[in-house]
């Protein structure tokens, strides 16, 4: 049973240039969180996804980062015009469910790297 | 809002030794949840041990327990016999029990070094 997918492992981007991070749930798994930890800092909360709607995105920045979690496909966060301060670790977790004490499983991450 | 704090940057400990690192959290809530993550040098997060805030009893898993003190909003774990394997950063997390509200909230972790 495969676990939280998670691709590209390394990212290296431009100023300027959008980056696309990918995350497949857990086989069964239809909730997505995404986090960010910049370096020497815990993880920061950004979106939860169920498929196909944002549950919660209180942690997004206003502009420039958007989530999608299509019907079909890995769940997808989306970086457009990367700053230096972007550069960080992005992890997404998937759970069976919400609610109770559903774990979050987290895939290993996405080191993203902003010249 | 909910916060979550580790005080302790860093800890060492001798190899079978024993271990506490400290969390502290400050909700208005009295339904949530709390979570001890382990961050290794893979920087792969692995959920180590949970508590439910209704319940009074200490979890416990294997080598892991805490030490949960809803009053004083403490939420410490205790590392048994600790081994090399254990060395990481580990991460106390809050999360509400309202619906809707799954999202972890974070400390910013305590580096544990094992020393054999």
């Amino acid at each position: 049973n495969a676990g939280v997918m998670q691709n590209p492992r390394h990212l290296v981007r431009r100023r300027g240039q959008e980056a696309r991070l990918r995350c497949s749930p857990m086989k069964g798994h239809s909730h997505v969180y995404w986090y960010r930890q910049l370096p020497e800092e815990g993880l920061k909360f950004m979106v939860y996804l169920q498929k196909e709607n944002i549950i919660d995105e209180s942690g997004m920045p206003k502009e420039r980062f958007s989530a999608e979690f299509p019907k079909e496909g890995p769940s997808i966060l989306r970086i457009q015009q990367v700053v230096r301060g972007d550069s960080a670790a992005y992890f997404c977790a998937s759970s069976l469910r919400a609610g109770e004490m559903n774990e979050q499983y987290f895939g290993p991450g996405t080191r993203l790297t902003v010249t | 809002a909910q916060t979550v704090t580790q005080s302790q940057p860093e800890m060492s400990v001798q190899e079978a030794e024993t271990v506490t690192l400290s969390c502290t959290y400050d909700t208005s809530e009295s339904d949530y949840y709390l979570f001890w993550y382990k961050q290794p040098p893979s920087r792969q997060m692995i959920l180590v041990i949970r508590q439910e805030a209704y319940k009074q009893q200490n979890a416990t898993e294997n080598r892991f327990s805490v030490n949960f003190q809803k009053a004083a909003k403490s939420f410490s774990l205790k590392i048994s016999d600790s081994q090399l394997g254990d060395a990481a950063m580990y991460f106390c997390a809050y999360r509400s029990a309202k619906v809707g509200t799954d999202k972890l909230i974070f400390g910013t972790g305590t580096r544990l070094q094992v020393f054999p």
